[in-house]
């Protein structure tokens, strides 16, 4: 089945600082690329995906890029900010979606 | 529009008690999915309903059934609780199979003592 890296585990910035989280997937049939973000004691809501077909995604201060061939993704998220803290997954669809570990963001202010 | 409800939204139980999670959505999406999630294991896929009348295991069914009720509703199962099985449960929905996103319910936190 699917295998997701996910990387840093915890990663603290402070505020205004850029943050950049990165994932590698092992199915090279995965099509389909959706970051979640958790806040503490809530529910995991999607942030931005992106599909195979196109490399780079953008979303106000969130923007995903996707490398096909190194089989690798990452999250950017630019002039950070507190309510930005929280814990961000990844995940990869192939038959089902798999996520990844998660990754523990901190700004502060 | 509640989006997806899950009941409850805390649990104890004894170890050996049966229980029953509740998850039910309002968007009209045709594929249901139960995860669990522990700390530093990310979101792992218990059981998912593909569209109504089908269930499939996913990466961690033992110790679990599901009942896909109708459209709707999509049920969780406990036969047998053991302490391995406290965790918080997450139930989600999509429009479909593939390239959608997923919406979450509140998640239950079950605690197996």
């Amino acid at each position: 089945g699917e295998n997701v890296e996910q990387h840093p585990s915890t990663l603290s910035v402070q505020e205004g600082d850029s943050a950049v989280i990165k994932c590698t997937y092992s199915d090279s049939a995965s099509n389909y690329f959706p970051w979640y973000k958790q806040e503490l004691g809530k529910r995991p809501q999607l942030i931005i995906d992106i599909r195979s077909n196109v490399g780079e995604k953008k979303d106000q201060r969130i923007a995903v890029t996707l490398n096909k061939t190194a089989k690798h993704f990452s999250l950017h998220i630019t002039e950070t900010q507190p309510e930005d803290s929280a814990v961000y997954f990844c995940a990869a669809w192939t038959e089902d979606l798999t996520f990844g570990k998660g990754t523990m963001l901190l700004v502060s202010p | 529009n509640a989006g997806v409800t899950q009941t409850p939204k805390f649990q104890v139980l004894k170890t050996g008690q049966s229980m029953t999670l509740q998850c039910a959505q309002d968007m009209n999406h045709n594929s249901m999915y139960w995860y669990r999630q522990d700390p530093g294991m990310g979101l792992r896929l218990i059981y998912y309903s593909a569209s109504e009348g089908t269930t499939d295991k996913g990466e961690v069914p033992n110790g679990y059934n599901v009942s896909r009720l109708n459209k709707r509703e999509f049920s969780l199962r406990l036969e047998s609780a053991a302490p391995s099985q406290t965790s918080v449960y997450f139930c989600a929905s999509s429009e479909a199979q593939g390239d959608y996103g997923y919406t979450f319910g509140s998640g239950t936190r079950l605690t197996v003592v």
